[in-house]
């Protein structure tokens, strides 16, 4: 399977943007980019998810690099209720499975 | 409820015994996957369901370890012969997702099973 490689931790301050990058270049041409986010005593939540073009919505966009072997997912304004650990995955596409790292620990200061 | 729902939320069992954790996707999704994960670690994969079809199970750490989804509705992850190394939270997730499409997935909060 394809990896990812994240930062283990980053800090941020409120209301300022954060990018969290994601390395994958081992990247296959049909692999999803996937992004969930885990807060403490809880079960991973999705994020975003994008193949080749940058994708946007309301929690976060994400930024495709051209040649697709790396990633940032994009916070416009942190707030405390975002720090998490945050996993980029790769989907197998024909296989059905996602397989996580270990993420990005994002630390939000007031 | 309209999410994922598994139970029971924590359980502690003695090495030896026998345990099983069940899950309740939402309904009318096909995909179910079952995730290990250790503290302070990501979720590892154990098995995968489309509908009742277990399609991978590649995952699974031991022959300890058995999942079943009957009529591809609830699941259950049996873990027979427990030992300390199986502690840590389990979670499901269902998914519209078929092999060939990307879908999100969707948790449940975990199982955390404690063996002593």
């Amino acid at each position: 399977d394809a990896k990812t490689t994240q930062p283990n931790s980053m800090e941020s301050n409120e209301e300022e943007p954060v990018h969290l990058p994601c390395n994958h270049s081992t990247i296959s041409g049909t692999d999803y980019i996937h992004w969930y986010r885990q807060l403490p005593s809880q079960g991973p939540e999705y994020v975003i998810h994008g193949l080749t073009s940058n994708v946007n919505n309301r929690m976060a966009s994400l930024a495709i690099a051209e040649d697709r072997k790396s990633s940032t997912l994009i916070l416009h304004r942190a707030t405390l209720r975002d720090a998490a650990v945050y996993y980029c995955i790769l989907t197998v596409i024909n296989a059905g499975k996602s397989t996580f790292g270990d993420g990005t620990t994002l630390t939000v200061k007031p | 409820g309209a999410g994922v729902s598994q139970s029971p939320r924590y359980k502690v069992a003695k090495r030896g015994q026998d345990v099983a954790l069940r899950c309740d996707p939402i309904s009318g999704h096909v995909s179910l996957f079952w995730y290990q994960q250790a503290l302070g670690q990501g979720p590892e994969f154990l098995t995968y369901f489309q509908n009742e079809a277990q399609l991978d199970k590649s995952g699974l750490p031991s022959d300890r370890f058995f999942a079943e989804r009957p009529e591809g509705s609830v699941s259950t992850l049996k873990i027979q012969r427990t030992q300390q190394e199986d502690s840590a939270v389990y979670l499901c997730a269902s998914s519209t997702r078929l092999a060939g499409i990307a879908g999100e997935l969707f948790f449940g909060e975990g199982s955390r099973l404690t063996v002593l």
